[in-house]
C-alpha cells in the first residue's frame, strides 16, 4: 500500500534562512510526488509536483523539490524563507494511472521567527 | 477563472444529528473529490467521482455518510448521523490533467 512519511511534525526557522522539509514515500513503482501549503482558513495550494524526467522540480513561491528514488525522498526546500511561508504543508503521493487519487502526509507545520 | 466553491464553511451540529455539505467544482472538471481532514492530520479521500459515476469510495464509512454528484456538475456530501469523531474539515477537489484544485474546506464542528 502507499503511504506519505513527514517525520517532522513542527520545524521553526529564522527569516531569511534556508528550509528542507522531509518526505519519504512507501510504492512500489514511481509515484506522482506533491507538495502542497495550506495556509489559516484556506484550501490546499499546490507547490510543485513530479510526475517524470528531471528529478529536481521547480515550483512557486520560490520553492524547490528533488526525487530521489533510491532514499524514496521528496524533499521541499527553499533558500531564503520569508514570514509569509508560515504554513502547513503536506506531502502527497498518487498512483500515476486511471484511479489517480491522492495520498497525503500528516503535515509539517513551518514557524518562521522573525 | 473561479475556483472551487464549498457551502457552509462552517458548521456547528450535536451528535446524532444530520449535516449537508455543497460543493461546486471548477467549470469543465470531470473529476471530483471529497476528503476529510482531521485536525492534526493529511486529508484523507473519502469519495472520488468521474463525471456523475462513483469511482472510488472504499473510505467512504457508508453507514452514515452519503455522496451524490448529479449531472457530473455539483456535488454534495451528507453524514447521517453524526459522531463526535466526524469533526474536521472537509475539503472538496476537482482536477484537470492530474492537478487537483482545492476549495477552502468546511470547518464542521460535532458537539
Amino acid at each position: 500500500a502507499q503511504s506519505v512519511t513527514q517525520p517532522d511534525i513542527h520545524i521553526t526557522v529564522s527569516e531569511g534562512a534556508s528550509l528542507e522539509l522531509r518526505c519519504n514515500y512507501s510504492y512500489g513503482a514511481t509515484p506522482y510526488l506533491f507538495w502542497y501549503v495550506q495556509s489559516p482558513g484556506q484550501g490546499l495550494q499546490l507547490l510543485l509536483k513530479y510526475f517524470s524526467g528531471d528529478t529536481l522540480v521547480q515550483g512557486i513561491k520560490g520553492f524547490e523539490a528533488e526525487f530521489k528514488r533510491s532514499q524514496s525522498s521528496f524533499n521541499l526546500r527553499k533558500p531564503s524563507v520569508h514570514w509569509s511561508d508560515a504554513a502547513e504543508y503536506f506531502c502527497a503521493v498518487a498512483r500515476g494511472d486511471s484511479s489517480y487519487k491522492l495520498i497525503f502526509g500528516s503535515g509539517t507545520r513551518l514557524l518562521v521567527r522573525p | 477563472e473561479a475556483g472551487v466553491a464549498q457551502s457552509p464553511r462552517y458548521k456547528i451540529i450535536e451528535k446524532r444529528q444530520s449535516v449537508a455539505f455543497w460543493c461546486n467544482p471548477i467549470s469543465g472538471h470531470a473529476t471530483l473529490y471529497w476528503y476529510q481532514q482531521i485536525l492534526g492530520q493529511g486529508p484523507k479521500l473519502l469519495i472520488q467521482f468521474q463525471n456523475n459515476g462513483v469511482v472510488d469510495d472504499s473510505q467512504l464509512p457508508k453507514d452514515r455518510f452519503s455522496a451524490e454528484r448529479l449531472k457530473g456538475v455539483d456535488s454534495t456530501l451528507k453524514i447521517q448521523p453524526a459522531k463526535l469523531e466526524d469533526s474536521a474539515v472537509y475539503l472538496c477537489a476537482s482536477s484537470y490533467r492530474d492537478q487537483e484544485f482545492f476549495g477552502p474546506g468546511t470547518r464542521l464542528t460535532v458537539l
